[in-house]
């Protein structure tokens, strides 16, 4: 198993500018939720998703979207990036059942910068 | 409000010593605290997980423990290594269901020098 993948690692934005964060886990994790973290903070959560076709807003949604076609991909897409974007973000996956000693896999993360 | 606090922000040892990293919670329904292992430009990678009836659980060299009184857990790690260096991040889950809110702290940066 890859687990969960994320790309890329690193962008480089300008203001303005639209992009799309990939993830994707071969797991068949009902559950995925993208992070973003920065300096000093904690993980914080932008969107989730419990299964394919649905989708929810996190602690920091703003400017950000998300679909759920398929188990297996949760992209992250950026509408027009600011400064305040600059992050890691983080992709993560677990089973949403079962015991609560569900672990949640996270990707490798992708290096956010936006100038 | 629902927070966890992690002490300290930092700690240096030599390696082949033992540390303690402490986690304060106010969560409220708790339903379960992890510790999570996340090395530098790395994913945070699972530790222990543990419910309101688990005191301690161990992973190799890492022993977890929880007070659910007192709201507090600790990570005991013995005889370091370089490989320890590392943040360690301390996350409780909220409410009683799978996909409860995750709260997580802020971590400790482990730094185990030779």
């Amino acid at each position: 198993n890859a687990g969960v993948t994320q790309t890329p690692k690193f962008q480089v934005l300008k203001t303005g500018q639209s992009m799309t964060l990939q993830c994707a886990q071969d797991m068949n994790h009902e559950y995925m939720s993208w992070y973003r973290q920065d300096p000093g903070m904690g993980l914080r959560l932008i969107h989730y998703s419990v299964g394919a076709g649905i989708t929810d807003q996190g602690e920091v949604p703003n400017g950000y979207n998300v679909s759920r076609s398929t188990t297996e991909d949760f992209p992250l897409r950026l509408l027009s990036a600011a400064p305040s974007q600059t992050s890691v973000y983080f992709c993560a996956s677990s089973y949403s059942t079962g015991t609560p000693y569900n672990e949640q896999f996270f990707g490798p993360g992708t290096r956010l910068t936006v100038l | 409000k629902n927070q966890v606090e992690q002490s300290p922000q930092s700690l240096i040892i030599l390696e082949g010593k033992n540390c303690t990293l402490q986690c304060n919670y106010t969560v409220s329904p708790f339903s379960n605290l992890r510790w999570y292992k996340q090395d530098t430009g790395r994913g945070p990678v699972s530790l222990t997980i543990m419910t309101f009836s688990e005191n301690t659980k161990s992973n190799g060299r890492y022993t977890a423990t929880l007070d659910a009184d007192t709201k507090q857990s600790s990570l005991h790690i013995t005889a370091s290594q370089l490989s320890d260096s590392a943040s360690y991040i301390c996350v409780v889950r909220r409410g009683s269901s799978n996909t409860g809110k995750l709260i997580f702290g802020q971590g400790t940066t482990l730094q185990v020098k030779p």
